[in-house]
């Protein structure tokens, strides 16, 4: 079955970067995109782009760009976040999830991981 | 960007009685390719969200068959034929109309 497996909590202070990893397992990794949305504490959800793990491409939301970077390694099945110039607003649960789209597009995130939180704290 | 508007934010709700959301769109969500790309999530307490329908009306797998959307265009609406305990949470509709721009509903949270 689907997995998603997230690293672990992190604390960082304003300014710093932060990087988050996804583990897939239990499909082909490179067939499927890979959704970020995040959810900052009490509010809703709001997405972040989304990358190709075929061929690494990537799409942000305009609000972000410029200060995220999605990347994968595809010989370990694991997706990366990296958000710099962090914010207090940033504070935030970040999730992946892979889209259902079989091979070459994507529409929709069908399977989510556990969720990272990250906190900015001086 | 799409605007997704969601009524009722907050629904109390008896185990055993129906239960609907409604999610209404800035524009029609039907796609020239003949589909309408609109979703519907729960977020369980303490959970990631969970897909439940897609494509406005179709139950995702595993999704219990009280669960169902309906609508088209720019009003839908997600059902729950007998509430149960377990559906608590916070519902969430979402749109992907127009590559890569992902927006979600501000959230309906349920409880009983």
């Amino acid at each position: 079955q689907v997995q998603l497996v997230q690293s672990g909590a992190e604390v960082k202070q304003p300014g710093a970067s932060v990087k988050v990893s996804c583990k897939a397992s239990g499909y082909t990794f490179t067939n499927y995109y890979m959704h970020w949305v995040r959810q900052a504490p009490g509010q809703g959800l709001e997405w972040m782009g989304i990358i190709n793990p075929s061929g690494g491409g990537s799409s942000y939301t305009q609000k972000f760009e410029g200060r995220v970077t999605m990347t994968r390694d595809t010989s370990t099945n694991t997706v990366y976040l990296q958000l710099s110039s962090l914010r207090f607003e940033d504070t935030a649960v970040y999730y992946c999830a892979r889209d259902f789209v079989f091979g070459g597009g994507y529409r929709w995130p069908a399977y989510w991981g556990q969720g990272t939180l990250v906190t900015v704290s001086s | 960007d799409i605007v997704l508007t969601q009524t009722p934010l907050s629904l109390s709700v008896t185990p055993g009685q129906p239960a609907s959301i409604s999610c209404k769109s800035s524009q029609s969500l039907l796609h020239s390719d003949g589909k309408t790309y609109l979703y519907w999530y729960l977020q369980k307490p303490g959970q990631p969200p969970q897909l439940l329908i897609y494509e406005a009306s179709n139950r995702f797998s595993g999704v219990p068959d009280r669960f169902s959307g309906s609508g088209s265009r720019t009003d839908f609406t997600l059902k729950i034929s007998r509430v149960e305990a377990e559906d608590v949470g916070v519902y969430y509709c979402m749109q992907s109309l127009q590559l890569p721009r992902f927006t979600f509903g501000p959230g309906t949270k349920v409880d009983i």
